[in-house]
């Protein structure tokens, strides 16, 4: 159980296109979502907190405008990178807040990330 | 702020030989604190995690790690390594507040000498 999927796993664009990465969770529902970005050889960066219903928490220094997400249903998270530019090339990852195990807290479930390639 | 050390950037061991990846964190409360792995190009896989309780948790993959919150460390070892255990691994911190984000360490790549 508590299985997070992430559609397209690779995408490549053109620069100043809009591409969107969609986040799910497959056999719960989550009320949080978080979406992480990870440079080559890097660690993961968490860019925003994405809530059912509600606007997402960007973390500082990510642009709001650039990279929009939407979190329109308890299985459902996009991310969208608006006017991408080959700097925005990347591995996204999603996570999704769902049932604890052995201690009764919540617990983050991470998708495979999705490849992002800007030509 | 919450923050997590992984001082070793890049470990090479040999097979079989014993393995310990260190991680200090920084965070004002009782940390949740993570052990992830990540192999080339794919997602994360949670190998183990500490909540509460026995400080020292056992993980997959045989797998543990130490809570010592006098030096503030989650530290991580396998008594014998395995050639797949080859890759990028990562602690983390819990921050549970409303949020409940994860604070990821730089890592520490990990090399297996045949």
């Amino acid at each position: 159980g508590a299985v997070v999927s992430q559609h397209p796993s690779r995408v490549i664009c053109k620069s100043g296109t809009s591409v969107k990465i969609e986040c799910r969770s497959l056999d719960f529902q989550a009320t949080t979502m978080f979406w992480y970005r990870q440079f080559p050889k890097q660690s993961l960066m968490l860019m925003a907190t994405s809530n059912e219903g509600s606007k997402a928490t960007y973390e500082q220094g990510v642009e709001k405008d650039k990279f929009l997400i939407n979190h329109a249903s308890l299985t459902l998270s996009t991310l969208t990178v608006t006017s991408a530019h080959p700097e925005d090339s990347s591995f996204y990852i999603c996570s999704a807040r769902g049932p604890g195990t052995s201690g009764g807290r919540y617990e983050q479930y991470f998708g495979p990330g999705t490849r992002l390639t800007v030509t | 702020a919450q923050s997590v050390t992984q001082p070793d950037i890049h470990i090479t061991v040999s097979e079989g030989a014993s393995l310990e990846l260190r991680c200090n964190y920084s965070y004002g409360a009782t940390p949740y604190l993570f052990w992830y792995v990540q192999s080339p190009g794919q997602g994360l896989q949670l190998l183990l995690k500490y909540f509460s309780g026995d400080t020292l948790v056992q993980g997959i993959k045989g797998f543990e790690a130490e809570f010592k919150r006098s030096q503030s460390s989650f530290n991580l070892r396998k008594p014998s390594v395995h050639w797949s255990d080859a890759a990028e691994y990562f602690c983390a911190v819990g921050v549970y507040s409303s949020a409940s984000k994860i604070i990821f360490g730089s890592g520490t790549r990990l090399s297996i000498r045949p």
